[in-house]
């Protein structure tokens, strides 16, 4: 099975700020990965697919990047909206996983 | 536009038995790949299940294996997951979710229901 390791598991920025979260597969998933943002309460959303394709809809500051084992997902100048709980996935193969989860605080 | 309503939470004791359903609306439902996800209380996502389109291929995380049963009427637009044996652990909120590619599985989940909170408990 394909374990998924997403740091930081919190991080405290400003509105404004510009972010990074890191995703790191077990084993090589070629470009399987996808970025979600979840809101207390809310169903899950899709930020960024196949790695670094922004979903329709999602605002700019958000991007992807990586393949292979190690994958980023940058928020550019964050917005009050965005202090909540990210979480990488692999789709590579089942069984499918997600990473830990990364909930950004507002400092 | 697209929905995905779960339904069939509630609490239930251990090594009962409970079926939740999701009904969609708003896409071709038998043309996609369907998942169920779950949120533990205070934990993270937990993919559970898979469907594909036409019901020929079922996957299982380790944790339901055995226990889960994933099916699909697309008569009805509507995905079931059939749990068995049901544990505390399994007490969580339970959301459907939707391929994003038709005809595949392996992309990303575009749209995602609301969720149903499944609690086992004596």
């Amino acid at each position: 099975d394909i374990r998924m390791t997403q740091s930081p598991s919190s991080l405290s920025a400003s509105v404004g700020d510009r972010v990074t979260i890191t995703c790191r597969a077990s084993r090589n998933i070629d470009n399987f990965l996808n970025w979600y943002r979840h809101k207390p309460g809310k169903a899950p959303e899709v930020l960024i697919y196949y790695a670094s394709n922004l979903q329709s809809g999602v605002p700019s500051r958000f991007s992807g990047s990586g393949s292979g084992t190690d994958f980023t997902l940058t928020i550019n100048s964050l917005q009050p909206e965005d202090f909540v709980t990210y979480y990488c996935q692999q789709t590579y193969n089942a069984p499918l996983s997600f990473g830990a989860g990364t909930n950004v605080e507002i400092k | 536009q697209v929905q995905l309503v779960e339904s069939g939470g509630g609490v239930v004791q251990p090594g009962r038995s409970l079926r939740l359903s999701c009904a969609v609306s708003g896409f071709t439902f038998s043309s996609y790949g369907m998942h169920w996800v779950r949120q533990a209380p205070g934990k993270g996502l937990e993919w559970v299940a898979v469907i594909s389109y036409d019901g020929s291929n079922k996957y299982y995380a380790d944790s339901v294996k055995g226990r889960f049963t994933v099916s699909r009427d697309n008569s009805k637009n509507t995905l079931y997951l059939q749990m068995s044996s049901l544990r505390a652990e399994d007490t969580a909120v339970y959301y459907c979710a939707k391929e994003g590619t038709a005809y595949d599985l392996g992309g990303d989940f575009d749209y995602w229901g609301q969720g149903t909170l499944v609690t086992v408990s004596s």
